[in-house]
């Protein structure tokens, strides 16, 4: 089973901030990486999917990184309603979801 | 618009079982594999099981193989996941999510509000 491990499990930031969450792979899934955003109380929305191509509707401040086993998601200005968890996502080998990161309002 | 809307949570007991149903609408049904995860309280999130359009292809995460049964009626636009011989650790809001795409195994868009599943005694 592929494992994914996110970082930090918490991201304190203000907004207007970058923000940069990190995604790492136990095994390479090439290009095989996505990003979801979920609200407390939500279901997940897809914002990356292949690693950096935007989902439909998702705003331009939100860019996705990497390849192999390295992946980051950018928030470039940080928005009221960027507060969430982010999870990672991986189906190069079946599918395996990171730990989440909550990125909280500082 | 499309939309997706589970039902069939509850309390089981250990040992238990519980049909989820997932109704679709807002899209061609047939043609999309679709899945079921789930998400322990305060925990991350889980694939359980998915499903192809025409039910020729079905897989399972270790964790359910053979407790679960995914299965769909395309006739009634609706996605289920017969759970079987439950346990305490199957708790969770279980979510339906279409592939983003059709006809190829994708990324999870959209996804279902989800219900929740309680297994205790």
């Amino acid at each position: 089973e592929i494992v994914l491990t996110q970082s930090p499990a918490t991201l304190s930031l203000s907004p207007g901030e970058r923000a940069t969450l990190s995604c790492r792979a136990s095994q390479s899934v090439n290009s095989y990486l996505g990003w979801y955003q979920q609200k407390p109380g939500q279901a997940p929305r897809l914002l990356i999917y292949d690693a950096s191509n935007r989902a439909t509707g998702i705003p331009a401040r939100f860019s996705g990184s990497g390849s192999g086993t390295d992946f980051t998601l950018t928030i470039s200005s940080l928005e009221p309603e960027d507060f969430a968890v982010y999870h990672c996502q991986q189906r190069s080998n079946s599918y395996t979801f990171g730990q989440g990161t909550k990125l909280e309002i500082k | 618009e499309v939309q997706l809307v589970e039902s069939g949570g509850g309390l089981v007991k250990p040992g238990g079982s519980l049909r989820l149903s997932c109704v679709a609408s807002g899209f061609t049904f047939i043609h999309y594999t679709m899945n079921w995860v789930r998400q322990a309280p305060g925990k991350g999130l889980e694939w359980v099981s998915s499903i192809s359009g025409s039910s020729a292809y079905i897989y399972y995460a270790d964790s359910v193989k053979g407790r679960f049964t995914i299965s769909r009626d395309n006739a009634k636009n609706s996605l289920y996941l017969q759970m079987n011989t439950l346990r305490a650790e199957d708790t969770a809001v279980y979510f339906c999510a279409r592939d983003r795409v059709r006809a190829a195994a994708d990324w999870f868009d959209p996804w279902g509000q989800g219900t929740l599943v309680t297994v205790s005694s």
